[in-house]
């Protein structure tokens, strides 16, 4: 049972534009939302964060958005930047539980 | 900058025999958890560990695998007896509380 999904396994974008990452769960009781960024041989890092009660979250060129009647939340980097390129994953879980994680969409920016 | 730090980052065993993993999770953190992705899947859930006891466990983490916190700094995971099937980048990660998890560079486990 995929409770989080992220449908694209990878995007690619060039520098200067903006990349879209998006992700849909299925489990309403979700009200903590997570993105983390992979690098390869690397452990996941923690990029930003959105709680149930707010829509959007905005941090420096990553803004994260939640649209709880669509169950679908998506991750924008605006401008998109080479070092930009890795894997990213969505996440999610309810107070104090585990974290359920997406399968990951691989973004590409190409110079 | 604190960090989750793991050891070793890479451990090649034969099937059958017991391996630890360990972790050294950041200092104020509270909550401790191990996940793991096998290679080209998802980074999947075993187990969270809070005031010295297990809270919460996936299926994954059957009798084979245990944690441990022996002493204020390290968290384990030992398997007791490896399988083919447990090759994977196991990740440690820690939280000040539920829900943000800092993560560590993970140790990639090879059972032979």
């Amino acid at each position: 049972d995929q409770q989080v999904k992220q449908n694209s396994p990878s995007l690619s974008v060039q520098e200067g534009r903006i990349s879209i990452l998006n992700c849909d769960y299925t489990n309403s009781m979700f009200d903590y939302f997570l993105w983390y960024k992979k690098y390869p041989a690397e452990g996941p890092t923690f990029l930003i964060s959105i709680s149930s009660i707010k829509d959007k979250n905005e941090d420096g060129r990553f803004t994260v958005f939640l649209n709880k009647s669509a169950k679908h939340l998506s991750l924008h980097i605006v401008p998109s930047q080479p070092g930009d390129s890795a894997v990213y994953f969505c996440a999610a879980n309810k107070l104090g539980g585990k974290l359920i994680f997406g399968q990951g969409t691989e973004l590409s920016v190409k110079p | 900058e604190p960090e989750v730090t793991q050891t070793p980052s890479h451990q090649v065993t034969q099937m059958g025999q017991e391996v630890i993993l360990r972790c050294v999770p950041i200092s104020n953190h509270l909550y401790f958890y191990w996940y793991r992705q096998i290679l080209g899947q998802k980074v999947e859930f075993l187990v969270s560990f809070y005031n010295n006891e297990i809270s919460e466990k996936s299926e994954i983490f059957d009798d084979q695998f245990s944690v441990e916190r022996p002493d204020g700094s390290n968290f384990t995971l030992k398997i007791r007896s490896t399988k083919l099937e447990d090759s994977a980048m196991y990740f440690c990660a820690s939280s000040e509380v539920p829900g943000e998890l800092f993560f560590g560079e993970g140790s990639r486990l090879t059972v032979l």
